[in-house]
């Protein structure tokens, strides 16, 4: 059974950069059946896509926050990686890790990580 | 963009139930949506995609309709375990879009 977990620091400061990681265990993140996203939500609020990658590096990031993200994929580790530059207080929120069961990207997110609180203060 | 209408925001019912959650969108997406469960402190659950395809695993008395731009989601006998927080979500185009979530509360 696919599992997502993420990791990363708590807190990070405005105007530096958020790096979170997420590890895939009980399949492997090569595969060529998944597209791997990050989302996220702000406390008491909705949720927001942040961007979907496949393991050969080909991604997708939302328009209103592709200036500031980077997604990455690790194969040798089965982990895929998020980083948000820049990050104000607005960026303070959960960020969860998902998979896509779907070669196009296209696809409903089946299995979701815990997710991991991020918040942006000084 | 696909912009996404969901409603109501606030839903209040009892036990034994049937409730209706609607999602509209602001442009047709053939049946690219998906509908997921949210308890306070959890990551979200998908229920349904393709609009109307049950989960595995996710009990027969949650089901999903629609095609184009409106959509619905039902619970025909709502449970304890029900009373939650749900969002639709589009993957029929970039950028993936969600609706802004209905509370499901005890009345």
């Amino acid at each position: 059974q696919l599992q997502l977990q993420e990791s990363g620091p708590g807190l990070v400061k405005p105007s530096e950069t958020l790096s979170l990681t997420c590890t895939v265990s009980g399949g492997s993140i090569s595969s060529s059946s998944y597209y791997w996203g990050w989302i996220r939500q702000p406390p008491g609020k909705g949720l927001e896509w942040i961007g979907s990658i496949y393991y050969s590096g080909s991604t997708y990031y939302n328009p209103s926050l592709k200036s500031r993200v980077t997604i990455s994929v690790d194969t040798s580790k089965n982990q895929f990686s998020l980083k948000l530059s820049s990050v104000t207080a607005a960026d303070t929120a959960v960020y969860y890790c998902a998979s896509i069961y779907d070669s196009s990207g296209y696809a409903a997110f089946d299995i979701w990580g815990q997710g991991t609180m991020v918040t942006v203060s000084s | 963009v696909i912009w996404m209408t969901q409603s109501p925001s606030l839903l209040s019912a009892s036990t034994g139930d049937r409730v209706t959650i609607s999602c509209r969108m602001s442009q047709g997406i053939s049946s690219y949506l998906a509908w997921y469960q949210q308890k306070p402190g959890k990551a979200p659950e998908l229920l349904i995609y393709a609009a109307s395809t049950l989960q595995s695993g996710v009990p027969s008395r949650f089901s999903g309709s629609g095609s184009g731009t409106d959509f619905t989601l039902t619970i025909s006998c709502l449970q304890s375990e029900d009373f939650a927080t749900y969002y639709c979500q589009q993957y029929y185009s970039f950028p993936i879009t969600f609706g802004q979530g209905t509370r499901l509360e005890i009345k």
